[in-house]
């Protein structure tokens, strides 16, 4: 157990619809990354939040957002649904002193499903 | 920005027998390079890191390589189990526009028979 939480665990949804997904970091952890994980493009990076502030982005589609809260929570927003967004989404935590070779820890992810 | 290029994409070994994951990465800069484990529905779980200091690290039966001026990094697992049955996925610390990230290699699906 990485000790990052992620909900829910599966989710099933219609396309044009709106999801959001939630993670909790490891205790003490004040960097959060959001990742894709598809059959064809294996994981990728979506953003990172660190200590509620946005710290970089990668390859992200303006229809999805996300935030990191106070108490270090984030969610990912995932809006206009498509059947191509279907996949695994893992959130990762890092405690973010190290800025360039800090350890990331997975989630146990979130599958969505777009029906 | 950075590119991370996995060989092979299966692998299928005998119980005690050594693998070997192979990695090339683009980015020069980049010194950070990570090694994960993922069983089917489990998120990935680190199992070993290296940084550009360091040319080897040895964690009991894993052990990881880092060649800087060829750019390319290995895993080497040896007297494999089949609890070793995984997909393994290299990755390296891209600088880039989106500094912090990993860049992932497509992964490696790993087969130990008994």
């Amino acid at each position: 157990d990485s000790g990052v939480t992620q909900t829910p665990k599966h989710l099933i949804t219609a396309t044009g619809q709106r999801v959001t997904l939630r993670c909790s970091p490891r205790s003490g952890d004040l960097s959060v990354y959001w990742y894709q994980q598809s059959l064809d493009q294996g994981l990728q990076f979506l953003i990172q939040y660190y200590n509620g502030e946005e710290r970089a982005k990668g390859n992200i589609l303006e229809r999805f957002s996300a935030q990191q809260f106070p108490d270090l929570h984030s969610e990912l927003n995932l809006s206009s649904l498509e059947l191509g967004d279907s996949a695994l989404y893992f959130c990762a935590s890092s405690d973010g002193l190290a800025r360039n070779t800090d350890t990331q820890y997975f989630g146990p992810g979130t599958r969505l499903t777009v029906l | 920005g950075e590119n991370v290029e996995q060989h092979p994409s299966t692998l299928s070994v005998q119980e005690g027998d050594s693998a070997v994951i192979k990695c090339t990465y683009s980015d020069s800069a980049s010194n950070y390079f990570p090694w994960y484990k993922q069983e089917l529905g489990k998120g990935p779980q680190l199992i070993i890191d290296i940084r550009s200091n360091v040319g080897e690290k040895k964690d009991q039966r894993i052990a990881v390589t880092l060649n800087k001026t060829a750019k390319h990094f290995s895993l080497h697992i040896t007297e494999t189990q089949p609890e070793d049955s995984a997909v393994y996925f290299c990755a390296a610390r891209s600088y880039g526009g989106s500094q912090g990230n990993l860049i992932f290699g497509k992964g490696t699906k790993l087969s130990v028979k008994p």
